[in-house]
């Protein structure tokens, strides 16, 4: 069964910091992995998604990169905003499974002005 | 488009009642799936469906039932409701055209309560 793990669980930094959050998946064998943003008592919003034959994938002070080979992605977000205040998701589709998805359970952002 | 729509936002049940959690989508997507969300998990995949007709099960389907009779809806039945059932249920839509490139969608949830 796929799995897939977060870390940190949660990050708090202060406004103008780049940070990585990080991602990491136990089957290498996926269709493409996504990454999510979900605002407290709201529903995902889809920030990224990187087929499993590229490298990374960018949108403005986004970029998410994935290693298939290691099992891992991760998010970049360049100048942090408070607005970019959230809760971070990502997501894999396939392992021994297609047409499942497989969510890890976060990193909680808190970016301080 | 109105995207993803899901009804209601919250429902409190008791114990043993039953209840329909229903889902729309007008983008045309072939799958559709529910998921739940407990505090400080991920989402778990409850029931998913790749068109009209054809559902299958996912991680943790059990005390819940689905069915797709259009391309549109995808009803999730809670049978008999349990204190374990207490979760926010979200529901997600796709083509499956070009499964590496086919973004999921989400509803803003659901929010339910079982005492």
């Amino acid at each position: 069964k796929q799995e897939v793990t977060q870390i940190p669980a949660a990050l708090s930094v202060p406004e103008g910091e780049n940070l990585v959050l990080n991602c990491s998946f136990t089957d290498s064998a996926i269709y493409n992995l996504q990454w999510f943003r979900q605002d407290p008592g709201k529903g995902l919003t889809s920030l990224l998604l990187i087929q499993s034959s590229q490298r990374e994938q960018t949108s403005g002070r986004l970029n998410a990169s994935l290693d298939k080979s290691s099992g891992r992605s991760t998010l970049y977000i360049a100048a942090s905003q408070p607005g970019d205040s959230a809760t971070y998701l990502c997501a894999v589709e396939g392992g021994y499974n297609f047409n499942k998805f497989y969510f890890g359970s976060g990193t909680k952002l808190n970016v301080k002005p | 488009n109105a995207g993803v729509t899901q009804t209601p936002k919250f429902q409190v049940l008791k114990t043993g009642q039953s209840m329909t959690l229903q889902c729309a989508q007008d983008m045309n997507h072939e799958y559709m799936s529910w998921y739940r969300q407990d505090p400080g998990m991920g989402l778990r995949l409850i029931h998913y469906s790749v068109g009209a007709g054809i559902t299958d099960q996912g991680e943790v389907p059990n005390g819940y039932n689905v069915s797709r009779s259009t391309t549109e809806d995808f009803p999730l039945r809670l049978l008999s409701a349990a204190p374990s059932q207490t979760s926010v249920y979200f529901c997600a839509s796709r083509t499956i055209r070009d499964r590496e490139t086919d973004e999921q969608y989400f509803g803003p949830g659901t929010r339910l309560t079982v005492t």
